[in-house]
């Protein structure tokens, strides 16, 4: 079942602006990743938070994450046209055997 | 190899028609999954697959899929008696086992862009 719910669904910002997008779960977790697909094909990682963090840095991505909320946030700084792309979150729960639970992602566009 | 590999990259068949898919996952990663991803949609969790337990085929949507994976590496995703409903892209992730659980990352493969006429 689907776990992860990301909003917005869709998100068109200018280039330089940040854009935020966040994920919502139902269950207790490990650890929570964000993930980036380009052009409907293969995903790449991005971040993993572990559930005993709140905020974590990589590059131009920060993200956040409530588990009293059962939310988590990514916000991408000074967004570039490369940054289009698909965004999805994906839960490890804590009673998984080690599958992700896939939200059904934030497509972003960043308008040159 | 140095990542993910998958085979066709596209596959265009008739309805009816028998299909397999190829996933040739990073070399010593024990855990590799199955995924479709419908136009615009999220990730549908297939088939999961770790080192020589019984495989998690619960997210198979019918029994005319069935997914195997030989010595441990490569696997073999096989969908009989094609429908149009079939068509999606099909991807594959591994993951390495030897880390930690605050290390889950699945590292995933092009996928396989499937049409069925």
């Amino acid at each position: 079942s689907q776990q992860g719910e990301e909003d917005p669904q869709a998100l068109s910002i200018q280039e330089g602006e940040n854009a935020t997008m966040n994920c919502s779960y139902k269950t207790s977790i490990n650890n929570l990743q964000w993930y980036r697909q380009n052009s409907g094909r293969g995903l790449v990682h991005l971040i993993l938070i572990r559930s005993n963090e709140r905020e974590k840095h990589s590059g131009r991505l920060r993200v956040t994450l409530d588990t009293s909320k059962k939310s988590s946030s990514l916000l991408i700084t000074a967004s570039r046209a490369a940054d289009t792309a698909s965004y999805f979150c994906a839960t490890d729960a804590r009673d998984s055997n080690y599958q992700l639970i896939w939200g059904a992602g934030t497509k972003l566009i960043i308008k040159p | 190899g140095a990542g993910v590999s998958q085979s066709p990259s596209n596959k265009v068949t008739e309805k009816g028609k028998d299909v397999e898919l190829r996933c040739d996952p990073i070399s010593g990663h024990t855990a590799l999954y199955w995924y479709r991803q419908s136009l615009g949609q999220g990730l549908e969790f297939l088939i999961y697959f770790q080192g020589n337990s019984a495989p998690d085929k619960s997210g198979l949507p019918s029994d005319r899929f069935s997914a195997e994976r030989t010595g441990g590496s490569v696997s073999t995703l096989t969908i009989q008696r094609t429908q149009q409903e079939d068509s999606a892209v099909y991807l594959c992730a591994s993951r390495s086992t030897g880390l930690s659980r605050s290390y889950n990352e699945q590292f995933f493969g092009p996928g396989t862009r499937l049409t069925v006429l």
